[in-house]
């Protein structure tokens, strides 16, 4: 199985300024269909997960513009441009290349 | 909009056995590969298995393997996780999910396992 890291595991923000957690995967997540299939997901305290980008840096409907993602191959990254209070919970990657299974990565909990 | 609402969470003794439903709606349901996610408490998050549009390809994590069944039911919109010989290890929230790759998600079903 294709296993996912995350750091930071845990990212103190101030609002108003940016974040940025990073995604490894112990291989490449590109498919024969030529896509990568890495998605990142947020929680929020209570909630369940909400998808925020799928195939690497596509944002999905409703989802704010500071959100950002990109990378390729084996690093992903995830970008917050300007944190804002909404933004707190846990923030997940997910590979959805090589499945089964698709894997999450560990999280990583954003609090200010 | 879209919506999927878990159902059949409860406390089991292990052993036991549960039998977990999701409702969908506002898709076609019979179009969309269909899939269990489980988080344990204060846990990461866990695939569990899914199912393809006709229930001709089912897969499963290999900790479920020979425990689990996912099945569906097309003309309910319904997707159902029948969960035998429970083990504490399984104490979790069960989330159903649109698509192999999770685009959207229920609220979740608690599962306690414990005697």
């Amino acid at each position: 199985d294709v296993v996912m890291t995350q750091s930071p595991l845990s990212l103190p923000v101030t609002l108003g300024q940016p974040a940025s957690i990073s995604c490894r995967s112990s291989q490449s997540l590109v498919h024969s269909d030529g896509n990568t299939y890495l998605n990142w997901f947020q929680q929020r305290p209570g909630q369940s997960p909400r998808r925020l980008i799928y195939k690497v840096s596509n944002r999905d409907s409703g989802v704010p513009d500071r959100f950002s993602g990109s990378g390729s191959g084996t690093d992903f990254t995830l970008k917050i441009s300007r944190v804002e209070a909404e933004d707190v919970g846990v923030y997940y990657c997910m590979q959805g290349t090589h499945w089964p299974p698709c894997t999450f990565g560990p999280g990583t909990k954003v609090d200010i | 909009e879209v919506q999927l609402v878990e159902s059949g969470g409860g406390l089991v003794q292990p052993g036991g056995s549960l039998r977990l439903s999701c409702a969908a709606s506002g898709f076609t349901f019979s179009t969309y590969w269909m899939t269990w996610v489980r988080q344990a408490p204060g846990k990461g998050l866990e695939w569990v298995a899914n199912i393809k549009q006709d229930g001709s390809e089912k897969y499963y994590v290999d900790s479920v393997k020979g425990r689990f069944t996912i099945s569906r039911d097309n003309a309910k919109n319904s997707l159902y996780l029948q969960m035998n010989n429970l083990r504490a290890e399984d104490s979790a929230v069960y989330y159903c999910a649109r698509e192999v790759r999770c685009r959207d998600w229920g609220q979740g079903t608690l599962v306690t396992v414990s005697s």
